[in-house]
């Protein structure tokens, strides 16, 4: 079974651009979480969708938005770029049954503003 | 709110030495926990993971046990490799849906 899929793995964007960063969740897999991931930050929880519904989201500005489509793919969006935002993009999923919560990562999108 | 401490590294051992990263939490209810692991340049494994109290997870030769009493779930393994240099990274998830909270992750060095 293939694994969680991101594209792109790099992203170069300007300050004050948008971006937009795609997840393929394993196949059955219905929960979509997303983390960004940086040297002083951390690993932070960003948001997570299950059925196409927003069901948690972090602490983060409301530039960073995502979405859930029906085949459960995910995206995630991020306006007016501020170097801040330069992290790696974490994508996670996970197939909730009989009480197993186990999520699985994707190899991430590396964004740098400039 | 839901929080984990690591042991801060990087922890840097020989071939063949033991290996123990401490992790504590604080959370309510009854959290799940987990250890991940990074190799550079990629995403994160689940190494091992544990629902319950005294639960004991364990996978290519890493353990944790989860003990509430303490609230800890710290990583050992008997006999460290090389390949086992990566940073890993302890993480909760509590009652509020399907987040996972993370510590800040150990470095660990494994020299030949």
């Amino acid at each position: 079974k293939a694994g969680v899929t991101q594209t792109p793995r790099y992203l170069i964007k300007t300050r004050g651009q948008q971006v937009t960063l795609s997840c393929s969740p394993i196949s059955g897999h219905r929960s979509v979480s997303w983390y960004q991931q940086t040297p002083g930050q951390g690993l932070q929880f960003l948001f997570e969708y299950f059925s196409e519904t927003q069901r948690n989201k972090g602490n983060f500005p409301g530039r960073f938005s995502g979405r859930q489509f029906s085949n459960s793919r995910s995206e995630m969006n991020v306006s007016t770029l501020e170097l801040g935002d330069s992290a790696l993009y974490l994508c996670a999923s996970s197939f909730e049954s009989g009480g197993s919560y186990e999520q699985y990562f994707g190899p991430g999108t590396r964004l740098t503003v400039t | 709110g839901d929080s984990v401490t690591q042991m801060e590294g990087p922890v840097t051992l020989s071939e063949e030495a033991c290996l123990t990263i401490n992790c504590t939490y604080t959370a309510t209810g009854y959290p799940s926990l987990f250890w991940y692991v990074q190799y550079p340049g990629e995403g994160l494994q689940l190494l091992l993971k544990a629902t319950k109290a005294d639960d004991k997870g364990s996978n290519k030769g890493f353990e944790a046990t989860y003990r509430k009493e303490t609230t800890s779930f710290h990583l050992e393994k008997g006999s460290v490799q090389v390949s086992d240099s990566a940073v890993y990274f302890c993480a909760l998830k509590g009652d509020a849906g399907n987040m996972l909270t993370f510590g800040g992750g150990t470095r660990l060095m494994v020299k030949p």
